[in-house]
């Protein structure tokens, strides 16, 4: 079992939809937790940052962590095409940044 | 202020030749990363140094791979011989100390191995 998953999608949606994104981890020791975007033919940028259990939101985004289930989601409201990109979670283990697989979304104007 | 360089942006290469990819940090970051990115895999850590001293090589995929950090603002990870699972994206990231500190990402290298 990998260590974290996450649907690779490809995810499509119209433009102002509301997006969610997942991923599950199954090492409960796991303790901060990240989103990264990134664009076509670029490296990943850090998105998002949370350490606790509940949501941090910044602008059109929110980061929930569930850390009873072992499950993270990446929220985007009013989604803009511009938020086309590949979304990766990240989770922090004691050794190391454990990316999941990516989930290619595609906002259509 | 530059972000974290990596040369070259492409590589085209063929089965047994030697590869080197080269990674400039962001200047006053203590922390280096190399990552390869496939389809398949998805972005797996290959080695992590600290202050030039390598800290974790357990991703690195076999002895054909080796890392170096010289010094503070220069690195390399070399594949010889290449072969054509090799080919990825290979990302350098920096940050400012460790592993839990925010990590920025270079361009990436596109690596083909025919």
């Amino acid at each position: 079992q990998k260590e974290v998953e996450q649907d690779p999608g490809p995810l499509s949606v119209p433009e102002g939809a509301i997006v969610s994104l997942n991923c599950t981890y199954s090492n409960s020791a796991f303790q901060y937790f990240m989103w990264y975007r990134q664009y076509s033919r670029k490296g990943p940028e850090l998105l998002m940052y949370t350490y606790s259990s509940g949501n941090k939101e910044d602008g059109r985004f929110t980061a929930q962590v569930d850390k009873s289930s072992k499950y993270i989601s990446l929220f985007i409201r009013d989604s803009q095409p511009s938020d086309s990109a590949t979304y990766l979670c990240a989770i922090q283990g004691a050794q190391k940044l454990v990316f999941g697989q990516g989930t290619r979304l595609t906002i259509n104007p | 202020d530059a972000g974290v360089i990596q040369s070259p942006r492409h590589e085209v290469t063929e089965m047994g030749q030697e590869v080197t990819l080269r990674c400039k940090p962001i200047s006053g970051h203590n922390s280096l990363f190399w990552y390869r990115q496939t389809m398949m895999r998805g972005l797996e850590l290959l080695i992590y140094f600290n202050n030039n001293v390598p800290i974790d090589d357990s991703g690195m995929p076999e002895d054909r791979f080796s890392a170096k950090m010289p010094n503070a603002s220069f690195s390399t990870l070399k594949i010889q011989p290449s072969e054509p699972r090799d080919s990825a994206v290979y990302f350098c990231a920096s940050s400012k100390q460790g592993n839990r500190e925010t990590q920025y990402f270079g361009p990436g290298t596109r690596l083909l191995v025919l």
